[in-house]
């Protein structure tokens, strides 16, 4: 299974861009990359997935480099409900397609 | 829609005694349910994979006799800790993929507590 690096913390002022890097540098060609986040005692919530072209949709940006060995996660303007513990995930391309979460960046917006 | 509900959202047990989690696709039909554990600061630990109808997989150094899981529809799926001890306190954590990109949506957690 391919494993995700990603940094343990980070800060973002209010109304800035938080830009979320990933490595997953043993990525297979059919595998997808997720982006989930945790709010504290919640379940997950599901942001963006992508498997080579950059992303977009309401909540975030995806931008996955030419090789695909690592990503970055962009929310445009981080507000303060988006503090969180966010997840860079490959999902396994066959059988049962689960999931394997590494240890995510807990990431802070300040005021 | 791919909504996912969990009940209990939380439950306090008996050492020695057994506890029940229900894990329901509200608007979808689910063809894999998981079902991670999360410990206090700690990343999700995925225990098992259920698909409808069938023996659930486990991951390794998970029990199958202590957890048991039963997939008996295709929106529903359930975990049931046997024989509670206070270290199997943790957050437990459902999650349900349909036909597609199966990307998998999660219930909203039961904290369980064991004293």
């Amino acid at each position: 299974d391919a494993k995700t690096t990603q940094p343990p913390s980070m800060d973002c002022a209010e109304g800035r861009a938080a830009n979320l890097p990933c490595n997953h540098s043993t990525i297979s060609g059919n595998e997808y990359v997720y982006w989930y986040r945790q709010i504290h005692s919640q379940g997950p919530q599901y942001i963006i997935h992508g498997l080579k072209n950059n992303e977009t949709n309401e909540m975030a940006s995806l931008i996955i480099t030419e090789d695909r060995k690592s990503s970055t996660l962009i929310l445009p303007h981080a507000t303060l409900r988006d503090t969180a513990v966010y997840y860079c995930i490959v999902r396994v391309a066959k059988g049962t397609y689960k999931y394997i979460f590494g240890t995510g960046t807990r990431l802070k917006v300040l005021a | 829609g791919a909504v996912v509900s969990q009940h209990p959202s939380w439950v306090i047990c008996k050492s020695g005694t057994s506890v029940k989690i229900e894990c329901r696709s509200l608007d979808f039909q689910a063809t894999t349910m998981f079902w991670y554990r999360q410990f206090p600061k700690q990343s999700l630990m995925l225990m098992a994979t259920s698909n409808e109808g069938s023996k659930a997989t486990y991951e390794q150094g998970v029990e199958k006799d202590k957890f048991l899981i039963n997939h008996a529809s295709l929106t529903l799926s359930t975990l049931t800790v046997t024989s509670a001890h206070p270290e199997d306190s943790s957050f437990y954590i459902c999650s349900a993929t349909r036909r597609g990109p199966y990307e998998q949506y999660f219930g909203p957690g039961t904290r369980l507590t064991v004293t």
